[in-house]
């Protein structure tokens, strides 16, 4: 069936310093792909989304980049800051109703 | 203001013991979902409901059963309780007429059964 893989799991980095989580899809129909930022006890939040008519999308220091032909797409933060810090999660539309999500990814901001 | 909104926040209850968990949205969304987020907090989708009827039912045991008595709101009730269904769940909300647009979640519902 379709799935979405994340990678990394886990993402180390020095404050300031970039961070890249990457995500690959299997369904071609796909045409839309969230991300979600959770916090340690808290809800999942969207904090960018990209629509397949569109191969980037930038907001403040966050960025995200799709290349649907190779069925995949990529979260950027730019100089990370502590909060910053959470757990990330990528997912892409299945039919009219269904999110197929990633695994997530937990990002730390070392000071 | 809360958007959505699930109680309760915590529930420690015994196996074999039926519980509810109760779910509503005041953003006059259309489409309403359950998901469960276990400890390695992978986040699965068990049920979704556009006005009112139910389109996505996952491989979901039977002892979860969703009501949805209004578009603002969906419940979940489970019976017989297991300690696999310790988890966090969330419930969510969204437009969904014309495309995909943000899912709203709930604060969550942390279920510890023991």
């Amino acid at each position: 069936g379709e799935n979405v893989e994340q990678h990394p799991s886990t993402l180390s980095v020095q404050e300031g310093d970039s961070a890249v989580i990457k995500c690959t899809y299997s369904d071609s129909a796909s045409n839309y792909f969230p991300w979600y930022k959770q916090e340690l006890g808290k809800r999942p939040q969207l904090i960018i989304d990209i629509r397949s008519n569109v191969g980037e999308k930038k907001d403040q220091r966050i960025a995200v980049t799709l290349n649907k032909t190779a069925k995949h797409f990529s979260l950027h933060i730019t100089e990370t800051q502590p909060e910053d810090s959470a757990v990330y999660f990528c997912a892409a539309s299945r039919g009219n109703y269904q999110l197929i999500w990633g695994a997530g990814t937990k990002l730390i901001i070392k000071p | 203001d809360t958007a959505v909104s699930q109680t309760p926040k915590y529930l420690v209850t015994q196996m074999g013991n039926d519980k509810s968990i109760k779910c509503e949205q005041n953003l006059g969304h259309d489409t309403m979902y359950w998901y469960k987020q276990d400890s390695k907090k992978f986040l699965k989708i068990m049920f979704s409901y556009n006005n009112k009827e139910l389109i996505i039912n996952e491989t979901v045991p039977n002892r979860f059963s969703p009501k949805s008595p209004d578009k603002a709101h969906l419940n979940l009730h489970i019976n017989s309780l297991e300690l696999g269904d310790s988890a966090v769940y969330f419930c969510a909300s969204s437009q969904s007429s014309g495309g995909w647009y943000e899912q709203y979640f709930g604060p969550g519902t942390r279920l510890t059964v023991t």
